[in-house]
């Protein structure tokens, strides 16, 4: 089944503490970004990759780091967790055709205290 | 101006009748047009997507293009309870930028 898996599905940590969101996909996909959703702030893109090794930042990625050692992982890295990170975050992928679909993961559901 | 614009709602439609959702963005460069629904707590799922310009069906869902006016639609016939949710516009930029949403509620 072609899917993008999220994890921690939810997470409540402190501020300072190093965390790491993993994300995963099964579909070979080139790209993959990350969101964070916020009430009435919408969607909006932290970081993507077009392929292994090459990253770029999105609207929002103050605060986060990416990497893209393999195809199929993109993990999401927050040094210094701060509460304004407090948010719910989306893992995507798609090819890089123009008619490609953007498969979104779970969720996962941070808090930072 | 933000880079893509929706009407945040709520929107309330009739069972049955039609919903029409609007949306426009500012690059005038865009070629991927979008439409995810999505349900309170859960991932955004595509429902229509449109390249080029005027209607395209997949049925009750409508999504027309106007890269002219930089307007984007969707429009649901036959609305269904089930099809409350928030609707995404979303445009290609390479990465794909979203708008804030438009809730949509459909009365019983």
């Amino acid at each position: 089944e072609a899917q993008v898996t999220q994890n921690p599905r939810y997470l409540i940590t402190v501020t300072g503490k190093k965390l790491t969101v993993t994300c995963s996909q099964n579909m070979n996909h080139e790209y993959m970004s990350w969101y964070r959703q916020d009430p009435g702030l919408g969607l909006r893109q932290i970081y993507y990759s077009m392929n292994v090794e090459v990253t770029d930042k999105g609207d929002v990625p103050e605060g986060y780091k990416v990497s893209r050692k393999e195809k199929r992982n993109f993990p999401l890295i927050l040094e210094s967790p701060s509460p304004n990170q407090t948010s719910l975050y989306f893992c995507a992928s798609r090819g890089t055709g123009n008619t490609d679909t953007q498969y979104f993961g779970p969720g996962t559901r941070l808090t930072v205290l | 101006q933000k880079e893509v614009e929706q009407n945040s709602g709520p929107l309330s439609v009739p069972e049955g009748a039609i919903a029409s959702l609007n949306c426009t963005y500012s690059d005038r460069g865009s070629q991927s047009f979008f439409w995810y629904r999505q349900y309170s707590g859960k991932s955004p799922e595509l429902i229509m997507s449109i390249y080029s310009n005027g209607d395209k069906e997949d049925g009750r869902f409508t999504a027309q293009l106007n890269k002219a006016s930089q307007y984007v639609s969707l429009l649901i016939r036959d609305s269904q309870p089930s099809d409350s949710a928030t609707y995404l516009c979303a445009v290609k930029r390479p990465g794909i930028i979203f708008g804030k949403g438009t809730r949509l509620h459909i009365l019983p």
